[in-house]
């Protein structure tokens, strides 16, 4: 089975470019989460999103960050514009809600280095 | 602050030596998982504690719930250079509250 796809897995800009990251969930997953790790602040919870409705925005760092899920299967993140304090590896899990767990399941991150 | 605290931050030891990381908190959580990270890749669950007391076994890695379940202890046997990675504990106080995570214990086996 494919687990949460994420792209791209590097990118690399200049400040003031526009990024977007984007995320596929695994199937039948209904919940999805925006984390970002840097070494400094560790793993980052910056919104997540419960049958494709933001629940929890709280994270996210600036209005230059905004995040969508139009479907149960594509979400996006989005930095306009960027700057070089959004260097980091941007991580999109998801989880099914039903479960009173919480377990994760994780993409590959997606490394963005802003110049 | 961190909700979710880690230590030690850093471990480097030697293969077939044991070592126990712990995550502490004073809020309560319903519960507690731990993950491990390798470089260039996402955290990979590792078990899920639930019940304040638990005591889980994976091969050579021992997990246990406090009985408040505020905190939590990995325990590694024979450590092995395979073992190393970043160890993560993750707390959901509620199936409607997302997991937050520790800093981590970075952890590297030398042979």
């Amino acid at each position: 089975d494919a687990g949460v796809i994420q792209s791209p897995r590097h990118e690399v800009t200049e400040m003031g470019q526009e990024v977007t990251l984007r995320c596929k969930p695994i199937s039948g997953h209904n919940s999805l989460f925006w984390y970002r790790q840097t070494m400094m602040r560790g793993l980052e919870l910056l919104i997540y999103f419960n049958n494709n409705v933001p629940i929890d925005d709280s994270g996210m760092p600036e209005d230059r960050f905004s995040a969508k899920m139009p479907n149960a299967s594509f979400s996006t993140l989005k930095i306009q514009p960027s700057e070089p304090r959004d260097s980091a590896v941007y991580f999109c899990a998801s989880s099914y809600a039903g479960l009173n767990t919480g377990e994760l399941f994780f993409g590959e991150g997606s490394r963005l280095t802003v110049l | 602050t961190q909700l979710l605290e880690q230590s030690p931050q850093f471990l480097s030891i030697q293969e077939g030596e044991n070592l126990t990381v712990y995550c502490n908190s004073s809020s309560v959580f319903s519960s507690l998982q731990w993950y491990r990270q390798e470089p260039g890749e996402g955290p990979v669950l590792l078990v899920t504690v639930v019940t304040g007391g638990e005591v889980k076994k994976l091969k050579r890695l021992t997990f246990q719930f406090g009985d408040a379940r505020k905190d939590s202890s990995l325990h590694i046997t024979a450590a092995q250079p395979g073992d190393t990675g970043l160890y993560l504990c993750a707390g959901a106080q509620s199936p409607v509250i997302p997991v937050r995570f520790g800093a981590g214990t970075r952890l590297t086996v030398k042979p």
